[in-house]
């Protein structure tokens, strides 16, 4: 069955610092990794995602992501954090058996310090 | 380019009270739909999901249904509001390529039932 933990609820930064955000997954075939962000009271925003190819996915808003197959992990990390990236997290996968369903981690809120 | 909209924003209602929200999609044909509920800011939990016109599929069962009349048209309903039924709906669209495709949510209904 697939899965994805994120194992930290809140992840806390200093403005100017790196910041990441785990996630680590489980299914039974190949993964398709996303990030999506959400601020307060909206939908959910696509980051970026991992399907195949280079470990090292490039997204939106200096964000990227890092595939690591043997430690089944996909952790979002982004170089100098800003004020504005603070909001929630989710990291989501789906496997390439051919069913339509995305498993959602719990979200991780992440706070940037001014 | 593709938008989805989604209807009402904000829903206050009584228990026992009928439920009907809509989402619907522009730009795009034959879309992957789905309905996901977000409870307490948090994880998301689908609810159902449809690859055409009246095909739809159950995730959680519930007192809510769902339909899809048109191709870009999808309803969340329900014939008697529970307080458990509070919470943030979000819809979703992608399109039909084997799973990797990325999922672009609407802008949510937080629903309030008192």
């Amino acid at each position: 069955a697939q899965s994805v933990a994120q194992p930290e609820d809140q992840v806390n930064v200093a403005e100017g610092n790196p910041l990441t955000v785990k996630c680590t997954y489980s299914v039974s075939g190949n993964p398709y990794l996303f990030w999506y962000v959400q601020y307060p009271n909206r939908g959910l925003q696509f980051l970026l995602k991992y399907i195949t190819g280079d470990n090292l996915v490039k997204g939106s808003y200096g964000f990227e992501a890092e595939f690591n197959k043997s430690q089944t992990s996909f952790h979002l990390k982004k170089p100098s954090a800003l004020v504005s990236d603070s909001a929630l997290y989710f990291c989501a996968v789906r496997d390439d058996t051919g069913g339509f369903k995305t498993i959602f981690g719990a979200g991780t809120r992440l706070f940037v310090k001014a | 380019s593709q938008t989805i909209h989604q209807w009402p924003a904000t829903l206050v209602q009584p228990v026992g009270s009928p439920l009907s929200l809509e989402c619907t999609v522009e730009g795009t044909s034959n879309p992957n739909l789905y309905w996901y509920r977000q409870a307490a800011g948090r994880g998301l939990q689908l609810l159902f999901y449809s690859v055409g016109i009246g095909q739809i599929s159950s995730e959680v069962p519930q007192n809510l249904s769902a339909s899809r009349p048109q191709d870009r048209q999808f309803i969340l309903s329900s014939k008697k509001l529970l307080l458990s039924d509070s919470g943030f709906y979000l819809c979703a669209w992608s399109s039909l390529a084997g799973g990797q495709e990325t999922q672009y949510f609407g802008p949510g209904t937080r629903l309030l039932v008192l």
